[in-house]
Parts: structure tokens; sequence; C-alpha cells
């Protein structure tokens, strides 16, 4: 099993909230990355990292934001949350090397109000 | 554009049936092409990885083949079971960018009956 962790796991907030989405690894893994998945949907790249202090947006347009102070931790954070943020969140991490796996986080499964 | 098609969309089969799933995918440079289930509300968790070289992998009822000519993977789900239900997503990894960006596919429903 995956030591990557996402929290929280459902979350319901009113409009204009600010939130942040964490997740963590214990793999010491370099790159980290979150997708964004609709229902029945391919997962969306919005934001990725290849390290410390490296942050990269994604191929999706998204309103959030990440940071990448230690290893471990990749929260993603949303300055005011709108309806249509509505989604689920995916956390993962991988090797910097090619060919390696990518684990997935369970999900932060995101409903504004 | 990068692309990866999966078909069908959705599928249901009986206990103890085998399935195969297709994926076509347009990506290049090709680095590998992953083969992920996810569960209802939960993360997608590796099945297989293939590089370039390799044709087929197998985990346990799962194997996998890749025809890297025709940009082809398929997906074989022996003896199905009940917990099999699940989206299955195929994933092709592009070579030649630092990221190793990963494409992904819309999945492919199966529903295994009883």
């Amino acid at each position: 099993e995956a030591d990557i962790y996402q929290t929280p796991r459902y979350l319901v907030i009113g409009t204009g909230k600010k939130i942040t989405l964490e997740c963590s690894q214990t793999m010491g893994h370099d790159k980290m990355y979150w997708y964004q998945q609709d229902p029945g949907m391919e997962l969306h790249l919005i934001h990725y990292s290849y390290g410390v202090n490296s942050t990269e947006k994604g191929d999706l347009s998204s309103e959030s934001t990440v940071s990448r102070i230690r290893t471990e931790h990749f929260p993603l954070t949303l300055e005011s949350a709108r309806p249509s943020h509505t989604s689920q969140y995916l956390c993962a991490s991988s090797l910097r090397t090619d060919n390696t796996e990518a684990f997935f986080g369970q999900g932060t499964r995101l409903t504004v109000v | 554009k990068n692309q990866v098609e999966q078909s069908p969309q959705s599928l249901i089969i009986l206990e103890g049936k085998n399935c195969t799933l297709q994926c076509n995918y347009t990506v290049s440079p090709f680095s590998n092409l992953r083969w992920y289930k996810q569960d209802t509300g939960r993360g997608p968790v590796s099945l297989t990885i293939m590089t370039f070289s390799e044709n087929t992998k197998s985990n346990g009822r799962y194997t996998a083949t890749l025809d890297a000519d025709t940009k082809q993977s398929s997906l074989h789900i022996t003896a199905s079971q009940l917990s099999d239900s699940a989206s299955y997503i195929c994933v092709v990894s592009d070579r030649g960018s630092t990221l190793g960006r990963l494409y992904f596919g819309r999945g492919t429903q199966l529903t295994v009956w009883p």
C-alpha cells in the first residue's frame, strides 16, 4: 500500500471560503502532482513539483496555488472557493526517474455550496 | 495532440468470466504505459507498467499487452471477481520532458455481476 495521504477525504464548504487540501508522502519522492477528476472523466493535471521550492502549473487552468517547502508535503490552496471548484482532487508522487510507478492518494472530494 | 482513448466506455460481465479492455494512444515520444484500477471514490492503484521493449506483463489475474508499433494496449482480466468492479484507466507517459508527463484515458467502467 502506498504511503501517500490526503486530508480531508470529504469537504463541504461555503462559497468564498479559503481551503487547503493536504497531501503528504513518506516515500521520499521528488515528484508530486495534483490532479482534478470529475465523475466519469479523465484526470487533469493542475499542479506539479520536481522537488522542494519547485512548483509548476499543469495542463488544466486552476485558480488554486501550491507550495513545496518540504519534500514530503504538497498542499493545495483555494483562496476563495466557488461552486465550479466542486470536484475530486487527487495527489500523486513518484521518483524523479522515468518508468517508475506513480502512487496516488485516496483523494479529496470537495463540494462548494 | 497526445491522446489516450479507451474502449469500451463501460462493460458488464458475469462473475467468473474473462474480459479484455482496450487502449489506443497517440502519445509521442513514448516512454511507458500503465494500467490503473480505480475504485469509486478512491485514488487509482497501479496494476502494470510496461516500457517500449515489453509486450506483455502479468499481475495475478491481470495481463497487459503492448504493441508499440500500432500504439495499442489491452488489459485482460481472467476469472473475474465481484471485487474487480471498478474503473480501469490506461495512462501513457511521454519521454523527452523532464516531467515524464502522464496522459490519462477516461477509463473503462467494469461491473461484475454475481
